[in-house]
């Protein structure tokens, strides 16, 4: 079974500046990645996904995430912060024929102006 | 746009009730899936239906049981709620059966908040 390590609970950062998420995975089988935003008090949606390919991907809200399979991480990027982004994410990941996810713990940004 | 809706925001019952849980999505989906989330324990899969009444056990189904009579709906339910049963309950669809190495996005609703006094 895969499992999935978010290494910081909690990020707090300012508005305008960088934020990094960590993100490690282990498996014994090639994986599919995946990280989730979830606003207070909604559902999650989905920020990107790398599923093959390129190992950087972009996604939605100016997020960027590197897949380094040496290193078996999948971390989330964003070069400049703004209050909206405060959430929490969670990064996922499944095997290949799978469409079952397994989670990490999650890690709530919290923007500071 | 995909929409999964969930019946209840929030919910109060107390221990020893029968409770329902309702999940409807509008995509025409396969796949529901009926997760908890836990601070400090992120999502964990409680179960999941690939097609009308199919259902395989998640990764904690102790406790619950689900039932899909139609394709858009998706019902969890806890046969004897207990308070280690307080939650926020995800209920999530996806298309596709993962045949071909292909998975596509789960899309979730916006939770149900589960208080068992």
């Amino acid at each position: 079974a895969q499992s999935v390590t978010q290494l910081d609970s909690q990020v707090p950062v300012f508005e305008e500046a960088p934020v990094e998420l960590r993100c490690n995975y282990s498996s014994s089988v090639s994986v599919y990645l995946f990280w989730y935003v979830q606003y207070p008090n909604q559902g999650l949606q989905l920020l990107l996904k790398y599923l093959s390919g390129s190992t950087l991907v972009k996604g939605i809200n100016g997020f960027e995430a590197e897949f380094n399979k040496s290193q078996t991480s999948f971390h989330l990027r964003k070069p400049s912060v703004h209050i909206s982004d405060t959430a929490e994410y969670f990064c996922a990941v499944s095997k290949f024929n799978d469409y079952k996810l397994s989670f990490g713990a999650g890690t709530t940004v919290t923007v500071r102006a | 746009d995909v929409k999964v809706t969930q019946s209840s925001r929030y919910l109060v019952k107390r221990t020893g009730e029968k409770v329902f849980l309702e999940c409807v999505q509008d995509m025409d989906h396969e796949n529901m899936f009926w997760y908890r989330q836990d601070p400090g324990l992120g999502l964990r899969l409680i179960y999941f239906s690939y097609d009308v009444k199919m259902k395989e056990k998640g990764d904690i189904p102790e406790g619950y049981s689900v039932s899909r009579e139609k394709k858009e709906r998706f019902s969890l339910i806890l046969e004897s709620a207990s308070t280690n049963q307080t939650s926020m309950y995800l209920c999530a669809s996806s298309t596709g059966t993962g045949v071909g190495g292909e998975i596509d996005t789960q899309y979730f609703g916006p939770g149900t908040r589960l208080t068992v006094l």
